[in-house]
């Protein structure tokens, strides 16, 4: 069964400052990893994903990701923070062999403080 | 080319009342999913459809629920009898294809009210 764990339901860092959301995964086949953002009030946007390919995944708006397999973790970062980075984030996996029941994570609200 | 759309946005109903859920996929895509999401929880997947088909519908609950994705119009997540258990965010995605890499594009979503 796959399962993704976020840790830490709030987050907080001072504009400009590091950005580090972490994320681990229970999978028992090769997964796909996903990061998706939620604005308050919307849907849910692509971050960023994990397909096999570079284990360091860059995304949109500077964050990346990177895909670790010893630690089974796939923490999201963006060096610098923007009051505009302000939203929820969420972790996700899926399995490789078809389909689309992607799991998601609970989720990390972050805050950014002027 | 317009996103995926759900309507309604917001939906306040009464206990034991019916709940329908709409969505309308990007133009192209075949395949939709619902998802739940409650306060403070990440999103639960319910069930996945392609055009008149169900294709898996493991997260959904036994009763009271139902979704369908006619050859034409929208997919539709019905809720019967509606309980306060019920009161959550609905999320709908869609994409053009299977694959487990592939992106989904998710709607804004209707936030149910039970009342």
């Amino acid at each position: 069964a796959q399962s993704v764990t976020q840790l830490g339901s709030h987050v907080s860092v001072s504009e400009g400052a590091l950005v580090l959301l972490r994320c681990n995964y229970s999978s028992s086949v090769p997964p796909y990893l996903f990061w998706y953002v939620q604005y308050p009030n919307q849907g849910l946007q692509l971050l960023l994903k994990y397909t096999s390919a570079a284990t360091l995944v860059k995304g949109i708006n500077g964050f990346e990701a990177e895909f670790k397999k010893s630690e089974t973790s796939f923490h999201l970062t963006k060096p610098s923070a923007h009051m505009s980075d302000a939203a929820e984030y969420f972790c996700a996996v899926s399995k490789r062999d078809g389909g689309f029941k992607t799991i998601f994570g609970a989720g990390t609200r972050l805050f950014v403080k002027a | 080319n317009a996103g995926v759309m759900q309507n309604p946005r917001h939906l306040v109903r009464r206990r034991g009342q019916e709940a329908r859920l709409r969505c309308s996929p990007m133009k192209g895509h075949s395949h939709v999913y619902w998802y739940r999401q409650l306060p403070e929880e990440g999103l639960k997947f319910m069930v996945y459809l392609q055009k008149e088909n169900i294709i898996d519908e493991s997260g959904m609950p036994k009763e009271r629920f139902s979704a369908e994705f006619p050859k034409e119009g929208p997919s539709i997540l019905r809720i019967q009898q509606v309980v306060r258990g019920d009161s959550a965010a609905y999320f709908c995605a869609s994409s053009p294809g299977a694959g487990a890499d592939t992106e989904a594009f998710f709607g804004q979503g209707t936030r149910l009210t039970v009342v």
